[in-house]
């Protein structure tokens, strides 16, 4: 079965200091998304991605954060200076509509992050 | 925006005992999904309920859509200490773009 896979799998950097989380979504998808779980919260909507731009964006995302599409495979999210509440699990995942039933939107394993 | 209610929040089982976990929408669901998620892991995706009354299963879980009502739930038969972890339900938010908006999740322990 195919795989969303996140890199790093843990992540600590200092606060002010930009972070760049990596993601390889599922190859003939087209849709991708971010999403964050700070513990023992919800997950979170961040961002979704398609056709190359921002389809859709939370209120969260604000200009500390950006996506890029820097390739055909890779899709990274950046914090450009972090702070102590960017702390969380972030979650990567893909999706193609047509396979929704039999996979829904496949998620990463996540990357989790903490701001020292 | 779309909220979702699950219930309970937490649920502590003994192993073989049937359990069913309820998930309300504050809008209209055009489709459901059921998540699992090990403390600090992925989300493992269970299963897709699209259309109102449908029922669908996967080896000991059974999830239900009530369109009416707003409502899926998802029943364990026969639980077993593999079951444990917390269980998410999301829903498809239809318009221009699409997306997954969680519930806060239901927390499940089963006791050998």
């Amino acid at each position: 079965e195919p795989e969303v896979t996140q890199t790093p799998s843990h992540q600590v950097t200092q606060m002010g200091q930009e972070v760049i989380l990596r993601c390889v979504p599922i190859s003939n998808h087209l849709y991708f998304y971010w999403y964050r779980q700070i513990l023992g919260q919800k997950v979170e909507f961040l961002v979704s991605f398609y056709n190359n731009e921002i389809s859709e964006k939370s209120e969260i995302f604000d200009d500390q954060f950006s996506v890029e599409r820097p390739d055909g495979s890779n899709f990274t999210l950046k914090i450009r200076s972090t702070k102590l509440e960017d702390s969380a699990m972030y979650f990567c995942a893909s999706r193609d509509p047509v396979e929704d039933i039999l996979y829904g939107y496949t998620f990463g394993s996540g990357t989790r992050l903490t701001v020292v | 925006s779309q909220e979702l209610e699950q219930s309970p929040q937490s649920l502590i089982v003994q192993e073989g005992k049937n359990l069913t976990i309820n998930c309300t929408s504050s809008k209209t669901l055009y489709g459901l999904y059921w998540y699992k998620q090990k403390y600090g892991e992925g989300l493992i995706f269970l299963m897709m309920l699209q259309k109102g009354g449908e029922e669908k299963s996967h080896e000991k879980i059974t999830a239900k859509l009530d369109e009416k009502k707003q409502q899926s739930s998802l029943h364990i038969t026969a639980s077993q200490p593999s079951h444990a972890g917390i269980y998410l339900c999301g829903a498809d938010s239809r318009g221009s773009n699409y997306k997954l908006t969680f519930g806060k999740g239901t927390l499940l322990t089963v006791n050998p």
